[in-house]
């Protein structure tokens, strides 16, 4: 079965350091991968997305992503977190032509 | 980038009525919507996938006689609970595809009281 993994119901991190939200994948073919946001009471917003190509995708706000397939990771990072980079992020992927399936969410704190 | 409005953003409304939640693609056509429900602190659960022209796909556990689902137009679904109870008070979120990117309503706060 497709599944999405966030391992992480909450990070914490001080303004301007890098943070990192993790998001492993299993999947069977190539994965269509995906990163969104969403602040309080609104939809998802597109981050970034990796669909073939360069491992390391950069995306809106700064964000970027580094597929590794060993690991079968996509971790979202920032080098240096805003408060307003506070808000609850997704990760998803899509397996061929189906509906995408979304992790879990990891909520992200970033303390001034 | 694409656009995808949902309306309303939030309602409240009383115990037994009807809600219409509508999903619009502004500036492209899909023939393709997905409806999910979120609720408090946790992931998307995808409800049903509309298509235009026929009838919605429904995930497992999905009342479709409860949950009805209208896709009449290539830029316009609509989902509508019926009869709506205070279960069913969550958030629900709608979906338009193009290409292999998904872009997503502002979201529908419903209260059932």
């Amino acid at each position: 079965a497709q599944s999405v993994a966030q391992p992480e119901d909450q990070v914490n991190v001080a303004e301007g350091n890098p943070l990192t939200v993790k998001c492993t994948y299993s999947v069977s073919g190539n994965p269509y991968l995906f990163w969104y946001v969403q602040y309080p009471n609104r939809g998802l917003q597109f981050l970034l997305k990796y669909i073939t190509g360069d491992n390391l995708v950069k995306g809106s706000y700064g964000f970027e992503a580094e597929f590794n397939k060993s690991q079968t990771s996509f971790h979202l990072k920032k080098p240096s977190a805003l408060v307003s980079d506070s808000a609850l992020y997704f990760c998803a992927v899509r397996p061929g032509n189906t509906p995408l399936v979304f992790g879990k969410g990891t909520r992200l704190s970033v303390i001034a | 980038g694409a656009v995808v409005s949902q309306h309303p953003s939030r309602v409240i409304c009383k115990s037994g009525t009807s809600v219409k939640i509508e999903c619009r693609s502004l500036d492209f056509q899909a023939t393709t919507m997905f409806w999910y429900r979120q609720f408090p602190k946790q992931s998307l659960m995808l409800m049903a996938t509309s298509n235009e022209g026929s009838k919605a796909t429904y995930e497992q556990g999905v009342e479709k006689d409860k949950f009805l689902i209208n896709h009449a137009s290539l830029t316009l679904s609509t989902l509508t609970v019926t009869s709506a109870h205070p279960e069913d008070s969550s958030f629900y979120i709608c979906s338009a595809e193009r290409g292999a990117e998904a872009f997503f309503g502002q979201g529908t706060r419903l209260t059932v009281v």
